[in-house]
């Protein structure tokens, strides 16, 4: 079976410091990759998605930027982290762009 | 005006009862999600669906494609059912958007 795996469950970092949270993905080859931002009172919002290693489209021009270095494992980064960045971001992935997404337990940012 | 939107915004219901949380959308679909996020934040997709009704357990999902309307159901409900639910359209083969949720409280 397909499992999902999101660390840190949790993050409190100052203002201006580096970001890197992690995602893989177990039992699935070739899965579609996503991150999803939910800031407080909004509904999910889509910040990047890969179809490939080395693939990665961005939604939403901002701080944070994504890499996929293998074919499992998808790296949402941010050099400097701004007050805005809090939020609780969420990898996803599919098996085709049009199929049931799969999410991860998420990850709580806090900006200080 | 939002191009999903979800009805009511919070909902508190008595264990048992029978339980509706609408979704309309303004744009044409492909499919439509429903999904749960647990009170920790985890998120479970329930249901995906393009026509029709759909029904796993205690939990029913039913579209309406001509009117542009989604309901999800849950019958004899329980308080370990108290979570968000998420409703999500999908345009053609591209991404999902989402509505903001609706937050459910079922009391024993």
């Amino acid at each position: 079976s397909q499992t999902i795996h999101q660390w840190p469950a949790t993050l409190v970092q100052p203002v201006g410091s580096p970001l890197s949270l992690e995602c893989t993905v177990e039992g699935t080859s070739n899965p579609n990759l996503y991150w999803y931002r939910q800031a407080a009172g909004r509904g999910l919002q889509l910040l990047f998605y890969s179809v490939g290693i080395g693939q990665i489209s961005s939604e939403v021009p901002q701080n944070l930027s994504a890499s996929r270095p293998q074919d499992r494992q998808f790296i949402l980064s941010s050099k400097k982290l701004l007050l805005s960045d809090s939020g609780f971001y969420l990898c996803a992935w599919s098996r085709f762009s049009a199929k049931e997404l799969f999410f991860g337990e998420g990850s709580r940012l806090t900006v200080l | 005006k939002n191009e999903v939107e979800q009805s009511p915004q919070n909902l508190t219901a008595q264990e048992g009862e029978f339980i509706t949380i609408n979704c309309s959308y303004s744009v044409g679909i492909s499919a439509l999600h429903w999904l749960q996020q647990h009170p920790g934040g985890g998120i479970v997709s329930l249901f995906m669906l393009s026509s029709g009704k759909k029904k796993h357990g205690r939990l029913i999902a039913t579209i309406n494609i001509q009117e542009k309307h989604s309901s999800l159901h849950i019958t004899a409900s329980h308080p370990r059912d108290s979570a968000v639910y998420i409703c999500a359209a999908r345009r053609g083969q591209g991404n999902l958007i989402f509505g903001k949720g609706t937050k459910l409280s079922v009391k024993p």
